[in-house]
């Protein structure tokens, strides 16, 4: 299994562009999470999806979208960009367990989108 | 989850010695609580986790302890090696996804 697979790794953009981080896992999870971490702090929750064709907001959704059409992809969209949302951009995947609505198990992360808007 | 807090923010320990570093939360809803281990410039990964059923858990030289009571736990690093040195991350959830605090950078000095 590749796990969860993010492209690209790097990017820059300018102010007011748009562009969308792709996400793709192949281990059948359920849920899939959008964390963005700016440097030296915590992963801060943008969006998340208890399955396809299900997307919550997060702690810090402004400015971005997300759709989950399949199982498999989450992709993540931004449609204006601003110097804010310069940071490291993290997916996460994971299988929930203990019930229907169980975000008790661990997280698989993708290696990370670097994006910098100029 | 709603609010984790992190302590220390940075922790150096020479190699050998022992690292704690602690966590407390608010959600009394809370039954899971892993750690995560970041090395510079790769993604976060699971080193050990805890359920609220259980007061602690052991890994070799990982070890995580939990009360629900005070509604703090914490990551116990014996033996520390150079290795060990990354930023790590304490979460926690219950109905909702993770909340995770703002990290603890480790160095451990040879």
């Amino acid at each position: 299994n590749a796990g969860v697979t993010q492209t690209p790794k790097f990017r820059i953009l300018k102010i007011g562009q748009s562009m969308t981080l792709q996400c793709t896992q192949d281990m059948n999870h359920n849920y899939m999470y959008w964390y963005r971490q700016d440097p030296g702090m915590g992963l801060k929750l943008i969006y998340y999806s208890v399955g396809a064709g299900i997307t919550d907001k997060g702690e810090v959704p402004n400015g971005y979208n997300v759709s989950r059409s399949t199982t498999e992809d989450f992709p993540l969209r931004l449609e204006l960009a601003a110097p804010s949302q310069t940071s490291v951009y993290f997916c996460a995947s994971s299988y929930p367990t203990g019930g229907q609505s169980s975000y008790n198990s661990p997280l698989h992360f993708g290696n990370g989108t670097r994006l910098t808007v100029t | 989850g709603e609010n984790v807090e992190q302590h220390p923010s940075t922790l150096s320990v020479q190699e050998g010695d022992s690292a704690v570093i602690k966590c407390t939360y608010s959600d009394s809803a809370s039954n899971y609580f892993p750690w995560y281990k970041q090395e510079l410039g790769k993604r976060p990964q699971l080193i050990i986790d805890i359920r609220s059923n259980v007061g602690e858990k052991k890994d070799q030289r990982i070890a995580v302890t939990l009360n629900k009571t005070a509604k703090h736990f914490s990551l116990h690093i014996t033996e520390t090696q150079p290795e060990d040195s990354a930023v790590y991350f304490c979460a926690e959830t219950g109905n909702t996804p993770l909340v995770f605090g703002k990290g603890t950078r480790l160095s451990v000095i040879a």
